[in-house]
């Protein structure tokens, strides 16, 4: 089945800290990749995401590339701010199953001022 | 621009009552996704519906489960004869159908958190 493994957290920066959230998956097939985010006390938003291999997610200055070599979609941002702190998630969509999303178990991101 | 709602936000329940959520999706989206979250985990999809139809249900936990899109607008997501591990967050999601795209962009709520006691 699919699935998908994150490292785990917290991860403490202090601001302008370079981030990286390692991030791989299982899955059958050729799936898309997703990056969500969960800040206090609000729902999951969707962050960026990859739809094929050597695909390049971006939004809000995080970045992460599709690796199929690997199995990875590694999350990275270079210059982290306090407002960054937030959960964050991993997911596979498996193009061939419907719509339904299959998510890691999340990173807590904690940035220090 | 109002998104995806959930009620109530937060419930508390005995063992073996009955609970019953409720989501509404935003306007016009005809897909609509239930998941559960439990502490410190990532989300774990339930089911899905497109319309009223239920396209996926077999990942619903246990027979005490069931969801209802009766309208294909706003949804329920019942539980029976609840136990103490049914305790966590229930979230619901929303995407709309675009012709010629193979990824519909999910929209969540906010949750609803049951604990049973």
């Amino acid at each position: 089945g699919n699935s998908v493994t994150q490292m785990e957290g917290p991860v403490t920066l202090s601001e302008e800290a370079f981030l990286t959230i390692n991030c791989t998956y299982t899955a059958t097939g050729y799936p898309s990749l997703f990056w969500y985010v969960q800040y206090p006390g609000e729902g999951l938003q969707l962050l960026l995401k990859a739809t094929k291999a050597d695909d390049k997610g971006s939004n809000k200055g995080f970045e992460a590339t599709y690796r199929k070599e690997t199995t990875s979609f590694h999350l990275e941002k270079g210059s982290v701010q306090v407002s960054d702190s937030a959960v964050y998630f991993c997911a596979l969509r498996d193009n061939n199953a419907g719509n339904m999303l299959t998510f890691g178990g999340g990173t807590r991101l904690m940035v220090k001022p | 621009d109002t998104g995806v709602s959930q009620d109530p936000r937060h419930k508390i329940t005995k063992r073996g009552q009955n609970v019953t959520f409720r989501c509404d999706p935003i306007s016009e989206h005809n897909r609509l996704y239930w998941y559960r979250q439990t502490l410190g985990q990532g989300p774990e999809f339930l089911t899905y519906f497109q319309n009223e139809a239920q396209l996926e249900k077999s990942r619903l936990l246990s027979d005490r489960f069931s969801a209802e899109r009766p309208k294909g607008s706003f949804s329920t997501l019942e539980i029976q004869r609840t136990e103490q591990g049914d305790s966590a967050m229930y979230l619901c999601a929303s995407s709309p159908r675009r012709q010629r795209e193979i990824y519909y962009e999910q929209y969540f709520g906010p949750g609803t958190r049951l604990t049973v006691t």
